[in-house]
């Protein structure tokens, strides 16, 4: 069973940065799949937002990718999400999920708890 | 507006079949493997079908996929009230270089 926490800011003002981590546990980040962050914004349905490898190397969405930067610290088996110049329009819970498959087979298979991310001043 | 279209909602009284479709494009559900979701209120989404019809362990035989060119479809089959949730389709899409699209959601009531 993998285990996977959330952490970071609940509220972050407009035109900030917004900045999460994903702790993974009871699974190596080393291993041959795709760490992602998705988001779940009220009255839409779910949002890809990127993923990243152990190695670093990492997809975009497309329309997220001029202000978002996934990195991973493998030393600390975690994974991280900034999200720069946000809007109220990012209000969304935010998940980190497995992403297995990756690319025609592409699923996510183990998910965080989700946290809320409301930006407002 | 979401890539991938599902109806907002749907409805079945216990112990009926429900189906939700999910429709796409060539560029995603046409040439790519699709999953499903499901969302109970409170909880984070969970896996319930990938590559079109198969089930991670521990997903009950009363949930079903399938997929016919660009449109997909999630079957349940002897409904219960505690599948009253969210449900969302994801399939990659090879525009702009790739990326992961999801629908946006239909909610199964149980009537």
């Amino acid at each position: 069973q993998v285990q996977l926490q959330e952490s970071g800011p609940g509220l972050v003002k407009p035109s900030e940065t917004l900045s999460l981590t994903c702790a993974v546990s009871d699974y190596s980040i080393s291993s041959n799949y795709y760490w992602g962050w998705i988001r779940l914004s009220p009255g839409k349905g779910l949002e890809w937002i990127g993923s990243i490898y152990h190695s670093g190397s990492t997809r975009y969405n497309p329309s997220l990718k001029s202000r978002v930067t996934i990195s991973v610290d493998t030393s600390k088996s975690q994974f991280s999400l900034k999200l720069s110049s946000v809007t109220a329009a990012d209000t969304a819970v935010y998940y980190c999920a497995r992403h297995v498959g990756y690319t025609d087979s592409s699923r996510f298979d183990w998910w965080g708890q989700g946290t809320l991310v409301t930006v407002s001043s | 507006q979401s890539v991938l279209t599902q109806p907002p909602s749907v409805s079945a009284a216990p112990g009926q079949r429900v189906t939700i479709s999910c429709s796409g494009s060539s560029s995603n559900i046409g040439t790519n493997y699709v999953s499903w979701y499901q969302q109970l209120p409170g909880a984070a989404p969970k896996l319930l079908i990938y590559d079109n019809y198969l089930r991670p362990s521990g997903i009950p035989d009363r949930f079903s996929g399938s997929k016919s060119g660009t449109s997909a479809t999630l079957g349940i089959t002897g409904l219960q009230t505690g599948d009253e949730a969210d449900y969302y389709c994801g399939t990659w899409d090879r525009s702009l270089s790739g990326h992961v699209v999801f629908g946006g959601g239909t909610k199964l009531t149980v009537l």
